[in-house]
């Protein structure tokens, strides 16, 4: 069974730091990486995808990749209030059917 | 464009009961998912269409759990009989061809006592 895991937290960090979220991943022929914010009680949604390595920023956020160490974080600048929820990371598998698998989530707390 | 819409949103049983879930996904798109999530936990996925044909339904537990997508749009997940560990969220996806970003819908929130 293919796996994505993530530290299930929480993350506390303080307003206007940096929270920092990883994942890994065990299929190394992963395809496409997520990242979902999940509220208590709503939905996920995402926040952003990267597919190739390196750095994809949008915004506060910054997705970063590392397919050789199957690897994959998400940094959150200048971190809010707001920004307390769980984060999903996601992968898609090789097979190209666009199977998404989530890990268990990371919940973080950005005390004010 | 409209969301992915959900029903019923809460629903309480006993376990032997029967319940059911339906999707109405966004229009024009083919792929759609049914994820189970237990609280603390991350979506599992359950089933997977490409329009009405199953892709994936491995992780579904197929003595008590049917889905359907009729003509490649709406899809029902029926669970009978519900057991306890049943209860979770029951979440719908979907992917427009082209994309490769999932949409969720609201979730249908099931306990089973």
């Amino acid at each position: 069974q293919k796996e994505v895991e993530q530290n299930s937290g929480p993350l506390s960090v303080p307003e206007g730091a940096i929270a920092s979220l990883n994942c890994t991943y065990s299929d190394r022929g992963s395809q496409s990486f997520f990242w979902y914010r999940q509220y208590s009680g709503k939905s996920p949604e995402l926040i952003m995808f990267i597919y190739s390595n390196g750095d994809k920023e949008d915004g506060r956020f910054t997705a970063q990749l590392n397919k050789a160490s199957q690897y994959v974080s998400l940094l959150i600048r200048d971190s809010q209030p707001s920004d307390s929820a769980t984060y999903l990371c996601a992968v898609t598998e090789r097979s190209g059917t666009y199977k998404y698998i989530f890990g268990t989530g990371t919940r973080l707390k950005v005390l004010a | 464009e409209a969301g992915v819409a959900q029903s019923p949103r809460y629903k309480i049983i006993e376990k032997r009961q029967s319940v059911a879930f339906w999707c109405n996904p966004i229009s024009g798109h083919a792929t759609l998912y049914w994820y189970q999530q237990i609280l603390g936990q991350g979506p599992k996925l359950l089933i997977q269409f490409q329009n009405n044909g199953v892709v994936d339904d491995s992780q579904l537990p197929k003595d008590r759990f049917s889905a359907e997508r009729l003509k490649g749009v709406d899809s029902t997940l029926k669970i009978q009989p519900a057991k306890l560990e049943d209860s979770a969220v029951y979440l719908c996806a979907t992917r427009t061809s082209g994309a490769n970003v999932l949409t969720f819908g609201a979730g249908s929130r099931l306990t089973v006592l």
